[in-house]
């Protein structure tokens, strides 16, 4: 079984729109992750943001984290045709002593121009 | 640098036969990953080893598939005998101990099991 779920499953948006995802899991955790991945490709990781955290940035990414929901959503501002990914939230939980990650089943975003 | 390097990119067998997986991870990771990943889902781990060892093999199949890291570097997995539900992506990923579990990935065998 997966850890997380991601919503929506897909994301239609056009270029220069924000895109917002979000992530929830069931058991407590040290970090969650999100990772993006192209069509045929492997995963690329994106961000990381700890249990002790709330928000953080990465260039056009935001990620927020609400343990006590235990939710966290992605947000891509200013989206390009380029963003057109599968987006999966990955969490590593405080069972776990050696970062295995647990990933969502994902959200399909694309971007039209 | 070198990404992780996976091969074959694409398998296509008819069940009951083996097939064999190859993964390279980057220089110095001394943590490899295999994972499956079917259609529309997320990655899910089959076994994590940390140098030669494998630390985490409770979610692999072991009638049906095993894996080796010798030398703590390359890695292959195999299928013996396929089944038409192994039909997935495998992908390799992996990272170093001591940086915060970022995993790096490979780009994938798609294996389809006619």
């Amino acid at each position: 079984s997966q850890q997380g779920e991601e919503d929506p499953q897909a994301l239609s948006i056009q270029e220069g729109e924000n895109a917002t995802m979000n992530c929830s899991y069931k058991t407590s955790i040290n970090n969650l992750q999100w990772y993006r991945q192209n069509s045929g490709r492997g995963l690329v990781h994106l961000i990381l943001i700890r249990s002790n955290e709330r928000e953080k940035h990465s260039g056009r990414l935001r990620v927020t984290l609400d343990t006590s929901k235990k939710s966290s959503s992605l947000l891509i501002t200013a989206s390009r045709a380029a963003d057109t990914a599968s987006y999966f939230c990955a969490t590593r939980m405080t069972t776990d002593s050696w970062g295995k990650l647990q990933f969502g089943a994902g959200t399909q975003v694309v971007v039209t121009p | 640098e070198a990404g992780v390097v996976q091969s074959p990119r694409y398998k296509i067998i008819e069940k009951k036969q083996p097939v064999a997986f190859w993964c390279n991870p980057i220089s110095g990771h001394n943590t490899l990953y295999w994972y499956r990943q079917n259609l529309g889902q997320g990655p899910e781990l089959l076994i994590r080893y940390e140098n030669e060892e494998a630390v985490d093999d409770s979610q692999l199949p072991k009638d049906r598939f095993s894996a080796e890291r010798l030398k703590g570097v390359d890695s292959t997995l195999k299928i013996q005998p396929a089944e038409l539900g192994d039909s997935a992506v495998y992908l390799c990923a992996s990272s170093f101990k001591g940086v915060e579990e970022t995993q790096y990935f490979g780009p994938g065998t798609r294996l389809l099991v006619l």
